[in-house]
């Protein structure tokens, strides 16, 4: 049973446009939360996170947003570019697990120039 | 610095063989984890070490799957007998502590005949 959704595996956009890429998670004890980026042939790399006593942060072109009410979070990135094109792994933690997140299945991001 | 480092990069057997993955953690850093890349289920957690202490394998599949760390610059993962289900990315990821943010190597490639 996953408990951090990304139901769309792949997102196509256009260069200098917005990116959203989408997460859902079902524990509500989560409180901390990530966002991965692995290019092929690379481990995931952290890009950036948010803890649950806020509703975005923000680090230069990506934003991530969270709704905790509807369990819901997001990744902006503006504008986006051809380099940004990478699997976009959502991830989320809490103290009884020990803070080691939980990731999902991945977006697929395609920017085309 | 360097990262982290798994060998082989790639790995192809046959079903039934031994497979031995590999992992040197970056140096300082007291938590590494296995994780195992699928389309169906995305980055699985198999198994995490603190110290080179197991603390988790709740995560291992089966009895075929073991993972050793004898110190703090080495871990491996084995599979014995390996299966054609086995065919996966393996990637090992280390941090300093359990809650910190994990740096991952560039993982194995696996493939099971």
């Amino acid at each position: 049973d996953q408990q951090v959704k990304q139901n769309s595996p792949s997102l196509s956009v256009q260069e200098g446009r917005i990116s959203i890429l989408n997460c859902d998670y079902t524990n509500s004890m989560f409180d901390y939360f990530l966002w991965y980026k692995k290019y092929p042939a690379e481990g995931p790399t952290f890009l950036i996170s948010i803890s649950s006593i806020k509703d975005k942060n923000e680090d230069g072109r990506f934003t991530v947003f969270l709704n905790k009410s509807a369990k819901h979070l997001s990744l902006h990135i503006v504008p986006s570019q051809p380099g940004d094109s990478a699997v976009y792994f959502c991830a989320a933690s809490w103290p009884g697990g020990s803070y080691i997140p939980t990731f999902g299945r991945g977006t697929s991001l395609i920017v085309h120039p | 610095d360097a990262g982290v480092i798994q060998s082989p990069r790639h790995e192809v057997t046959e079903m039934g063989q031994e497979v031995t993955l590999r992992c040197k953690p970056i140096s300082g850093h007291n938590s590494l984890f296995w994780y195992r890349q699928t389309m169906m289920r995305g980055l699985e957690l198999l198994i995490y070490f603190n110290n080179n202490v197991p603390i988790d394998d709740s995560g291992m599949p089966e009895d075929r799957f073991s993972a050793k760390m004898p110190n703090a610059s080495f871990s491996t993962l084995k599979i014995q007998p390996s299966e054609p289900r086995d065919s996966a990315v393996y990637f090992c990821a280390s941090s300093l502590a359990i809650r910190d943010t994990q740096y991952f190597g560039p993982g194995t490639r696996l493939t099971v005949l």
